[in-house]
């Protein structure tokens, strides 16, 4: 099945800092790649998404581009807000239903 | 984007008794819809695949006695968790699949007293 190896948290930033996670998967086939964010106490939102090799998805300032010769697809931001603090999880899907494999998440804290 | 909602929000409950909650596609029909639970700081472990007019497909290791599925509309799912337990607490959240994307509701918390 796939799997997903994220960077280990919390990380920790002053405002307008450049962000970072980084993101490598494993699956058979070409997936669908996800970034989800989970805000305290809350469910998930789909942040940003791609769904073939060289694609770039992007949403609120956050990027992420597949690359499917590394199996990465790594989130940026270039300068994060204090309400961007949240726990990060990527997720490859693949099959009919795009069943997200997700990995422990990335704990992010950002401080003003 | 598609909306997902649950209800409730949160619940507190007695040992033993049972609880429901509802997972809802607000603005698509779901045919299916997926059920997770996830512990502090944890990520979320798929319970079970909830299919429309149909018996849910449960993971490995989760007792279908003990949490029952039923998909009884296109825009409508729920578990229930039969004789709750404090082991049983936890964040439950579900999903539904539309436009190639899953899309999550916002968490049940169940506290079990």
């Amino acid at each position: 099945g796939d799997s997903v190896t994220q960077m280990e948290g919390p990380v920790t930033l002053s405002e307008e800092a450049f962000l970072t996670i980084n993101c490598t998967y494993t699956a058979t086939g070409y997936p669908s790649l996800f970034w989800y964010v989970q805000y305290p106490g809350e469910g998930l939102q789909l942040l940003l998404k791609a769904t073939k090799a060289d694609d770039k998805g992007s949403n609120k300032g956050f990027e992420a581009t597949y690359r499917k010769e590394t199996t990465s697809f790594h989130l940026e931001k270039g300068s994060v807000q204090v309400s961007d603090s949240a726990v990060y999880f990527c997720a490859p899907a693949s099959g009919g239903s795009y069943i997200p494999t997700f990995g422990r998440g990335t704990s992010l804290i950002v401080h003003p | 984007g598609a909306v997902v909602s649950q209800h409730p929000s949160w619940v507190i409950c007695k040992s033993g008794t049972s609880v429901k909650i509802e997972c809802r596609s607000l603005d698509f029909q779901a045919t299916t819809m997926f059920w997770y639970r996830q512990f502090p700081k944890q990520s979320l472990m798929l319970m079970a695949t909830s299919n429309e007019g149909s018996k849910a497909t449960y993971e490995q290791g989760v007792e279908k006695d003990k949490f029952l599925i039923n998909h009884a509309s296109l825009t409508l799912s729920t578990l229930t968790v039969t004789s709750a337990h404090p082991e049983d607490s936890s964040f439950y959240i579900c999903s539904a699949w539309a436009i190639e994307t899953q899309y999550f509701g916002p968490g049940t918390r169940l506290l079990v007293l």
